[in-house]
């Protein structure tokens, strides 16, 4: 089986460029979470997607976007990057089979650096 | 809205014994569910232990164990034997039922001592 994967593991960016940062599900999982974690902080919730189609979404700006793909593999695109984008972005993954338990599976996030 | 509190940035504990960590959470949800989350250096956010509302038996995992206190809202973690490997950030994190984002506390950084 394979885990939640995530690229590129670190990056630098300057402030007002645009970013693209991967995740790959783990295997049989239809659903995509991504957050944001700023240094010292516990993970927020940027947006999920669940079947190619934004599934809820957390208290970030517009310049947020996202993309599933129909393997279900996942984009996260930040564009007019600011100094406070500055943290580790992560990806979960986890198989929605509608009302009941679940467990998000997490990958090894991306390192953010705007400068 | 839900929140989640861990009111101990840090905590220390010496190789072989017992640690706590605490969390309250506040939601207004009947069906929700309770976690805690390990994160080491590697940044990998790795679940420890989780436990349903619904269900009164606290849960256990090896040496970890839960205290789910529903009326007073508050789910401790219990760290027995501990172990150099256990040094990590520690999260609690709330999420209801239907596959609902988890909100996270602040963490817990434990360091163990040998």
């Amino acid at each position: 089986e394979t885990g939640v994967t995530q690229s590129p593991t670190h990056l630098i960016k300057t402030r007002g460029q645009q970013v693209t940062l991967r995740c790959s599900s783990q295997s049989g999982h239809n659903t995509v979470s991504w957050y944001q974690q700023a240094l010292g902080q516990g993970p927020q919730f940027i947006f999920q997607y669940y079947r190619e189609e934004e599934n809820g979404r957390g208290n970030f700006p517009p310049r947020f976007s996202g993309l599933q793909f129909p393997n279900y593999s996942s984009e996260l695109n930040v564009n007019a990057l600011e100094l406070d984008d500055s943290a580790l972005y992560l990806c979960a993954s986890s198989f929605n089979r509608g009302p009941g338990s679940y467990e998000q599976y997490f990958g090894p996030g991306t390192r953010l650096t705007v400068t | 809205a839900q929140t989640v509190t861990q009111s101990q940035p840090e905590m220390s504990v010496q190789e072989a014994e017992t640690v706590t960590l605490s969390c309250t959470y506040d939601t207004s949800e009947s069906d929700y569910y309770l976690f805690w989350y390990k994160q080491p250096p590697s940044r990998q956010m790795i679940l420890v232990i989780r436990q349903e509302a619904y269900k009164q038996q606290n849960a256990t995992e090896n040496r970890f164990s839960v205290n789910f206190q529903k009326a007073a809202k508050s789910f401790s973690l219990k760290i027995s034997d501990s172990q150099l490997g256990d040094a990590a950030m520690y999260f609690c994190a709330e999420g209801t039922s239907g596959n609902t984002p988890l909100v996270f506390g602040k963490g817990t950084r434990l360091s163990v001592i040998a």
